[in-house]
């Protein structure tokens, strides 16, 4: 199972948006609402954003939010803060029963 | 609070096998909850290595790690494991426990991680 395809690096200015794409294919993205967003900073350990393609669990914030089109997911990020510049990683369930992470996409808040 | 613990930083020899542990409190252990097991070799991505369901013991593990992966856990003391062998240098990684609900990517609590480092 290949990983998602992610941009290795985006940034933007605070109070800016900006969007992470995952890119995977009809056996796992485009195949099933199973899609989650993690943030890592470093050193610790990464925290869920978003799961189901578009929710977000209790206590993150609605700044962030998640869709889907065909076989690639997206992260929007908007209203950015220092706080927000982190590592965030994709996953997804797969047709073979299995999950795959995407390669990760370091963010820079300008 | 939910709250998983894993075992300490551990130093093994290539070809030797190394067993991380993930101790579960907060919550019932072996209700509702799969325990997977997740990587992080150095400067490197997110790899999803498997799954455990505490309750039935039943395991499925990513295709890369057939043979060499070997999930358990302790009901008795709400503690899952991952044992690995024929270590490999390109085995140096943080190893991670997640819970999550189902078999799907929802881990809503993580572990700190556990270093193992490979090194003759």
């Amino acid at each position: 199972q290949s990983a998602l395809t992610q941009p290795a690096s985006v940034s933007g200015s605070p109070g800016q948006s900006i969007t992470i794409s995952c890119t995977g294919t009809s056996s796992d993205v485009g195949a099933y609402d199973y899609v989650s967003w993690y943030q890592q900073h470093p050193g610790k350990a990464p925290k869920l954003m978003i799961y189901d393609v578009t929710n977000r669990p209790s206590g993150v914030s609605n700044r962030f939010s998640g869709s889907k089109s065909g076989n690639t997911a997206s992260l929007t990020i908007s209203g950015l803060q220092a706080e927000d510049e982190a590592d965030y990683y994709c996953s997804s369930y797969t047709s073979s029963y299995t999950l795959v992470f995407g390669g990760g996409t370091k963010l820079t808040v300008l | 609070q939910v709250q998983l613990v894993q075992s300490g930083a551990d130093v093994k020899n290539p070809g030797a096998s190394v067993k991380v542990s993930c101790k579960a409190s907060g919550y019932t252990f072996i209700i509702s909850y799969y325990i997977h097991w997740v990587r992080q070799a150095p400067g490197q991505g997110l790899e999803w290595m498997g799954w455990i369901n505490p309750n039935s013991g039943m395991t499925d593990y990513a295709q890369k790690f057939q043979g060499r992966v070997t999930m358990t856990r302790d009901t008795s003391i709400n503690t899952a494991y991952i044992e690995l062998t024929s270590l490999t240098f390109d085995d140096t990684a943080v190893y991670y426990c997640a819970r999550a609900r189902t078999t799907t990517p929802l881990f809503d609590y993580w572990g700190q991680g556990t270093l193992v480092t490979v090194s003759s």
